[in-house]
């Protein structure tokens, strides 16, 4: 049971370059979620997948877009890199029954130059 | 909107010290609240998370309460240790299931 993965871990982009952010969760979970984390802030929001087929904007959207592929996997697209883009981003995954509990991957440290 | 504030930014105690870290909230209308620990350059550690129905929730040294009236969570560390070292976030996931976070509290506990 790996929990959420992501991959890469580190990446470096040159502005206008595009990629995309994979996440996976093996824990049977309906929502799944991207946030990002800059220096001395919390977590914000991207964008969210309440279940399988469904996606909804988060608090800072522009310049990204996802896809919920299946039940396991969420991934996350950078069409155009930007500077402003630079942040470590983070996956996450809930289930809809008990506690809500979020679990989180380790993490991807993006740097756009 | 929601808006979770968290106090102090950082703090420095010296090893031993029992402390207390804050956490606020706007808006009352949350399904629970979570606190987290956060090593540098790490993912998210879940510590604990209270249910909007419950009044604080205890694991080892640490004691996390909510009073949801008053938007108010705290997260109790006994005997603080060098290794509690972390920045700790706290989260509220409001009514469409989504975890709204603070900036967090950097805490260092000195030996």
């Amino acid at each position: 049971n790996a929990g959420v993965t992501q991959t890469p871990k580190f990446q470096v982009l040159k502005t206008g370059q595009s990629m995309t952010l994979q996440c996976a969760q093996d824990m049977n979970h309906n929502s799944m979620y991207w946030y990002r984390q800059d220096p001395g802030m919390g977590l914000r929001l991207i964008y969210y997948s309440a279940s399988e087929g469904t996606t909804d904007k988060g608090e800072v959207p522009n310049g990204y877009n996802v896809s919920r592929l299946n039940k396991r996997e969420f991934s996350l697209r950078l069409e155009s890199a930007a500077p402003s883009q630079t942040s470590v981003y983070f996956c996450a995954s809930t289930s809809m029954e008990r506690t809500y509990e979020q679990y989180f991957g380790p993490g991807t440290r993006l740097t756009v130059t | 909107k929601q808006e979770v504030t968290q106090i102090p930014a950082a703090l420095s105690v010296p090893e031993g010290e029992n402390l207390v870290l804050n956490c606020s909230f706007t808006d009352s209308a949350i399904y629970n609240l979570q606190w987290f620990r956060q090593d540098p350059g790490k993912g998210l550690t879940s510590l604990l998370l209270i249910q909007s129905s419950q009044r604080e929730q205890t694991s080892g040294r640490l004691n996390a309460s909510l009073d949801k009236s008053s938007g108010r969570s705290t997260l109790y560390i006994a005997a603080s240790q060098p290794g509690d070292s972390a920045t700790y976030l706290c989260a509220v996931m409001d009514s469409s299931y989504k975890l709204i976070f603070g900036s967090g509290t950097r805490l260092l506990v000195r030996p």
